[in-house]
């Protein structure tokens, strides 16, 4: 089936640190698969931080970078140094892109995020 | 822009009581997600809506859950004869049209319990 697995957290960093949350997917009924990365800061609601829908590209948003592998079935977000404010859950999603099937988002379980001081 | 609206913010619902979920997409969005967060099983996808017709609703449980988008200002998500594990939050997600690969904005959720 078409999943998603991605880091198990929590996770914690120290500050200008660099990060990795790795991502990897399986579509098995998705011809075109999309990928995105979601964040939920605390208190706000989940928002997108970037997303790619072409293999091979790189997706990038506030100094986060993922990009699409599909050799590895990979989107592993990674950040050379992070900050406090960074602190959030992660979520790698899946998507498909061709226009007849459904636009449906499949999530991994969320990775969170603490940045320490 | 208001954002993604759904209301109640907090439900809580007596075992085998009905409980009705409130979501208002984006003014121009013409598609509703709706998503069910828990402990256990994640964020998963419940059902979808594009121009108010039912699109997929393939992970919507067969018993109990139903949803409707009766214009293009809000969708409902009901659950009747609540259970204890109905226990979760409730997202409700539009998108400008629907079609893959378009950014889902999230609402703030609706966070149902079931004594």
């Amino acid at each position: 089936g078409d999943s998603v697995t991605q880091t198990e957290g929590p996770v914690t960093v120290s500050e200008s640190e660099s990060l990795i949350i790795n991502c990897t997917y399986s579509a098995t009924s998705i011809a075109y698969p999309n990928l995105f990365w979601y964040v939920r800061y605390p208190g706000e609601g989940l928002q997108l931080l970037l997303k790619v829908i072409t293999a091979g590209q790189k997706g990038s948003s506030r100094g986060f970078e993922a990009t699409y592998n599909k050799e590895t079935t990979s989107f592993h977000l990674q950040k050379a140094s992070v900050q406090e404010s960074d602190s959030a859950v992660y979520y790698c999603a899946l998507g498909r892109l061709n226009q007849g099937g459904s636009a449906k988002l499949i999530f991994g379980e969320g990775t969170k995020l603490t940045v320490s001081s | 822009n208001a954002g993604v609206i759904q209301t109640p913010r907090h439900k809580v619902t007596g075992k085998g009581q009905e409980a009705t979920l409130w979501c208002e997409p984006i003014s121009g969005h013409s598609a509703v997600f709706w998503y069910r967060q828990t402990i256990v099983q994640g964020l998963e996808f419940l059902t979808y809506f594009r121009n108010q017709a039912p699109i997929d609703d393939s992970g919507m449980p067969k018993e109990r859950f139903s949803a409707q988008m009766p214009n293009q200002s809000h969708s409902t998500l009901k659950i009747q004869s609540t259970q204890p594990q109905d226990s979760a939050v409730y997202l409700c997600a539009s998108s400008l049209d629907g079609l893959g690969g378009r950014e889902q904005y999230f609402g703030p959720g609706t966070r149902l319990t079931v004594l």
